[in-house]
Order: C-alpha cells, then sequence, then structure tokens
C-alpha cells in the first residue's frame, strides 16, 4: 500500500493567515493526488484534485500543488468556515489510501 | 445532480456480518466512467477506503479486508452494497458510500459525492 504521510496533524491560525498543510506518498505518485475538507458530522468534500486542480465552485484561496511524493495544500487567507480536517488521498494504486488528516483551528 | 445515501443497520453483533445498502438518486448507477465506493471512518480517525464495484460487477477490495468484504450492485434498484462478515468491535466506524469518478484525462479519477455516512457500531 501507499502510505500518505500529513503534517501537521493540527494546528492552530488567524483568521486572513496562510496557512500550508503537507502530504508525502512512501512511493512516486506523479500528480495523483486529492485534497478533501472535512467537516464535524459530514461527509469529506473534494476541493482539489490532480495535485493542483481546483474543484468547481470551490473558493480560490484554496490551491494544491507537488508532484512525485510531495505535495502542499495553502488556503491563502483562513477564514471561519475553513475550520475542518483536511485529507490527502492518492489515485496511482490500488488500495486508495488517504492522510491521516490535518486538523485546522482559529487561534 | 447526483445523490447518495447509505441505509442498514446501526448495530450489529460481534462475529455477525453487517451489511449496508447505498441507494443513487438523481441519476443512473449504469452511466458513466464510475466507479462505486465504500470508505470508513472510526470515530476520531481517518479515512479507510474499503472498496468499489463497476457497474459490470468488477470488484477491487482492500488487502486488509479482502477475505471478509463482498460488495454487490442492483442495477435495477440503482443500489450497491456492503457486507462485512465477522465484525469486531474494530469495524465500528461511520461508513460512506462515495462514487469514484474516472476521467478520460490520464485516469485521473476523485471521490465525489459521497453519502451523509451512517454509523455502524459492533456490539452485544
Amino acid at each position: 500500500d501507499i502510505q500518505m504521510t500529513q503534517s501537521p496533524s493540527s494546528l492552530s491560525a488567524s483568521v486572513g493567515d496562510r496557512v500550508t498543510i503537507t502530504c508525502q506518498a512512501s512511493q512516486d505518485i506523479s500528480n495523483y493526488l486529492n485534497w478533501y475538507q472535512q467537516k464535524p458530522g459530514k461527509a469529506p468534500k473534494l476541493l482539489i484534485y490532480d495535485a493542483s486542480n481546483l474543484e468547481t465552485g470551490v473558493p480560490s484561496r484554496f490551491s494544491g500543488s507537488g508532484s512525485g511524493t510531495d505535495f502542499t495544500f495553502t488556503i491563502s487567507s483562513l477564514q471561519p468556515e475553513d475550520i475542518a480536517t483536511y485529507y490527502c488521498q492518492q489515485y496511482d494504486n490500488l488500495p486508495r489510501t488517504f492522510g491521516q488528516g490535518t486538523k485546522v483551528e482559529i487561534k | 445532480q447526483v445523490q447518495l445515501q447509505e441505509s442498514g443497520p446501526g448495530l450489529v453483533k460481534p462475529s455477525q456480518t453487517l451489511s449496508l445498502t447505498c441507494t443513487v438518486s438523481g441519476g443512473s448507477i449504469s452511466s458513466g466512467s464510475y466507479y462505486w465506493s465504500w470508505i470508513r471512518q472510526p470515530a476520531g480517525k481517518g479515512l479507510e477506503w474499503i472498496g468499489r464495484i463497476y457497474t459490470s460487477g468488477s470488484t477491487n477490495y482492500n488487502p486488509s479486508l479482502k477475505s471478509r468484504v463482498t460488495i454487490s450492485v442492483d442495477t435495477s434498484k440503482n443500489q450497491f452494497s456492503l457486507k462485512l462478515s465477522s465484525v469486531t468491535a474494530a469495524d465500528t466506524a461511520v461508513y460512506y458510500c462515495a462514487r469514484e469518478y474516472i476521467t478520460m484525462v490520464r485516469g485521473v479519477t476523485w471521490f465525489d459525492p459521497w453519502g451523509q455516512g451512517t454509523l455502524v457500531t459492533v456490539s452485544s
């Protein structure tokens, strides 16, 4: 299985801050990475696909980059509604695997 | 727009079989390039992919669960189902069904949409 390691596991930032989450794959997965947002009690929601493509309707303050084994997810200006847990997910191979999640809180 | 809804017992006894159904509305389960998937999440933990089925009936399972999992599809009812046998407390989780969309571009895929999730507790 491809292991996905996210860091940090949690972070606290102020409204308006730039927030960065990293995701490292245990092997080269090219660009085959998605990012999801999960709010408490809700299902995950797709934000970024193919490492850097913004899903339709998702605010432009969200972005993704990277390829190979190292990926980055960024919120350019943190908003109160962005409080959630964020997950990366690889689709280079089966089984599909997710990072352990990064919980984002407001300071 | 396509919506998914999980249904099934919320409580299952240890050693028994967990059975869940996902009903697809707003579109045909047989149309398009989609895999229909099950994903679970224990309380306070991350997401674990269980497996998927194509409308042809072709399946793929997570090796960690493969010996206990069966995923099937009923196109006449626009539903797909999950059976997980010999459950233990470790199988207690919120179970999600989701559509995995396979694009024609380099095999890019993603999970969307997802059902709202259903909590299954394994306890006597």
